[in-house]
Formats: C-alpha cells, structure tokens, sequence
C-alpha cells in the first residue's frame, strides 16, 4: 500500500457544526502532516506529528484541532468554522530513514466549503 | 530564514515544446530539492528529488538538477504534452535529523495547447 488516504473527499459544512476530516497511511510512515491550500496558492502547513506526537502548530485556531490516535491514522476535528477556511486540506505523511525524513507523500485531499 | 522562489507563471506552451521552469532556493546547510505537481482537482504528486549537489532528479520526462553554486533547481522537459497541464511546485526540505517542514514555492501554473 502506497497511498495516503482522506476522507471524505467533499465536505460542506455549517458554521454551528462539528465535522472530522480523517486520514489513513501504511506505510509504515512516522510523521503525518495537516497543511491547508487555498486556490491558485502553495499548500501551508498546520500541523505536524512524529511518532504521534504533535511537534509543530503553526499558529491554528482552536477551531482547528489534530488527533493522531495511531502511527497509520490522523484526524482534524472542525468546529465553528468561518466561510474563509473553506479550502482544500491536504494530509501527508513521510519516512524515517538514516540521516533524514525522506518527501512527504500527499494524499487527495478534502474539499470543504463552510456555509 | 528558508525560501523557494519559482518563475511567475502561468506558462502556456504548444505541444512537443521544450519546457524550463525556473526555481531557486535560500536555505542553511543543504537541503534536499523536490518538484511536486498538481493536477486539477487533486492533492500533490512527487514528480522529482534530488538530495545533494549535483544530483539530478528525473521522471517521466522531467529532469532537474540541484546546483549548489547557483542555489537552483530548474524543471526541463523536451517535449510537452496536454496531459502536462498542472501546477507545479518546488520545494526544499532542509537537511539533518530533525522534522523540518517542506517549503513551497508559489506554484507555476502550465498549460499545453494541442
């Protein structure tokens, strides 16, 4: 398995709901990554795990909020969001190797529009 | 601190032309060197990587070597074609042992045209 896995792929969302957005890797991969990508821009990072535990937050609302439950899963809980953070969130992960983390594979990503 | 700086685009090519986007970089100690590319609609692909000086990444038709001495990282392709239509991004993840987030480019946006 060589992929990076999101679900769902499509979300429209209430600004009063609650919603999770999940990812899934086996690859054995140790650092698993949140970044959020508005239209027409790069991908900007949010989170980051290694070994599950949460090791980088780039100064994301609370309404934002990572879990990482296991080393193959990571999940981004959304509560009380604003229309400005519909964009598409993008979960990737990468591999421990001697001297170094290697690329950082991407999955599909989830469309989310806040309404 | 670290930065990637790509051509601005978009970049509108015929088909079977040669393709160079531009890409350098400004980062302590030396860092390894990616291409990513979007397609539309979806997440991002590793096109290419390259993880010491002189190295040259390539796939798929693309090529590109990292050159220390001019801090780049340059995208070539011979002969493009309208399935190359996409976004795509440079990166640099900054080297040692510690997980150090990949930095992006902005993105130059091609477009192929039969």
């Amino acid at each position: 398995d060589t992929e990076v896995t999101q679900t769902p792929k499509h979300l429209v969302m209430g600004m009063t709901n609650k919603k999770s957005l999940k990812c899934e890797q086996h690859m054995g991969h140790r650092a698993m990554y949140w970044y959020k990508q508005k239209a027409k821009k790069p991908p900007e990072l949010m989170f980051v795990y290694s070994y599950e535990k949460l090791s980088i937050n780039e100064s994301v609302p609370s309404r934002f909020s990572p879990e990482c439950p296991n080393s193959s899963l990571l999940n981004l809980h959304l509560h009380a969001l604003q229309p400005e953070d519909s964009a598409l969130y993008l979960c990737a992960s990468s591999l421990r190797r001697e001297g170094g983390w290697t690329e950082a594979f991407f999955g599909q990503g989830t469309r989310l529009t806040v309404v | 601190g670290d930065s990637v700086t790509q051509m601005e685009g978009p970049v509108t090519l015929s088909e079977e032309a040669f393709l160079t986007i531009n890409c350098t970089y400004t980062a302590t100690g030396y860092p390894s060197l990616f291409w990513y590319v979007q397609y539309p609609g979806e997440g991002l692909q590793l096109l290419l990587k390259a993880t010491k000086a002189d190295d040259k990444g390539s796939n798929k038709g693309f090529e590109a070597t990292y050159r220390k001495e001019t801090t780049s990282f340059h995208l070539e392709k011979g002969s493009v074609q309208v399935s190359d239509s996409a976004v795509y991004f440079c990166a640099l993840r900054r080297g040692g042992s510690g997980n150090t987030p990949l930095v992006f480019g902005k993105g130059t946006r091609l477009s192929v045209i039969a």
